[in-house]
């Protein structure tokens, strides 16, 4: 079963414009990771934010976390159409004491 | 160049038949992962493995088999292909566990059992 539930399943955005993806998580956590797939490709860690940080920042990614209410968000500013990728997020440790689980993604398309 | 690679990218068997899907990371990363990605499934672990030797359960660990007798090499087999395993398969390092470490992925074997 999946931890983090990714919202919406797909975006479409003009180049320019900033895409915000948000994740669900059911359980508490210790850390939410977010992760970008290219088509084709592995997935490719973006950012790591722990439970006691409410925010960060790495380039244009911005994630914040909100434990009280089981959820973070995915801010991309000044989306480019290198950007078209999808989007998970990943919650750690899982019930099983160890683990990352992944949401189903948010499937990111950015128009020239 | 160093990072984590996988073997084969594509592999299309039949059902019954044995495959086995290399992983070989060049960190020295002591965990190592084993993922499968299906529409509507998003990511789910397979088998995992804190050190050599050292391997664990995933979420769907049924009908997979993974060894680890160096730190570099994770392999998975199937022992005895279903329709059910056609799956991109994923393998990841990390420096820890526990969740708390980024993962590198390989960039995946598509595999297609008939």
């Amino acid at each position: 079963s999946q931890q983090g539930e990714e919202d919406p399943q797909a975006l479409s955005i003009q180049e320019g414009e900033n895409a915000t993806m948000n994740c669900s998580y059911k359980t508490s956590i210790n850390n939410l990771q977010w992760y970008r797939q290219n088509s084709g490709r592995g997935l490719v860690h973006l950012i790591l934010i722990r439970s006691n940080e409410r925010e960060k920042h790495s380039g244009r990614l911005r994630v914040t976390l909100d434990t009280s209410k089981k959820s973070s968000s995915l801010l991309i500013t000044a989306s480019r159409a290198a950007d078209t990728a999808s989007y998970f997020c990943a919650t750690g440790p899982n019930n099983a004491g160890n683990m990352l689980t992944f949401g189903g993604g948010t499937r990111l398309m950015v128009k020239p | 160049d160093a990072g984590i690679t996988q073997s084969p990218r594509y592999k299309i068997t039949e059902t019954g038949r044995q495959v086995t899907l290399m992983c070989h990371q060049t960190w020295s990363h002591s965990y190592m992962f084993w993922y499968r990605q299906d529409l509507g499934h998003g990511l789910r672990l397979i088998y995992y493995s804190a050190a050599a030797d050292i391997t664990d359960k995933g979420e769907v660990p049924d009908g997979y088999v993974v060894s680890r007798s160096k730190t570099e090499n994770f392999p998975l087999t199937l022992e005895s292909a279903t329709r059910s395993q056609t799956s991109v398969y994923f393998c990841a390092s990390s420096e820890g566990g526990s969740g708390n470490q980024p993962q590198h992925f390989g960039d995946g074997t598509r595999l297609s059992i008939l």
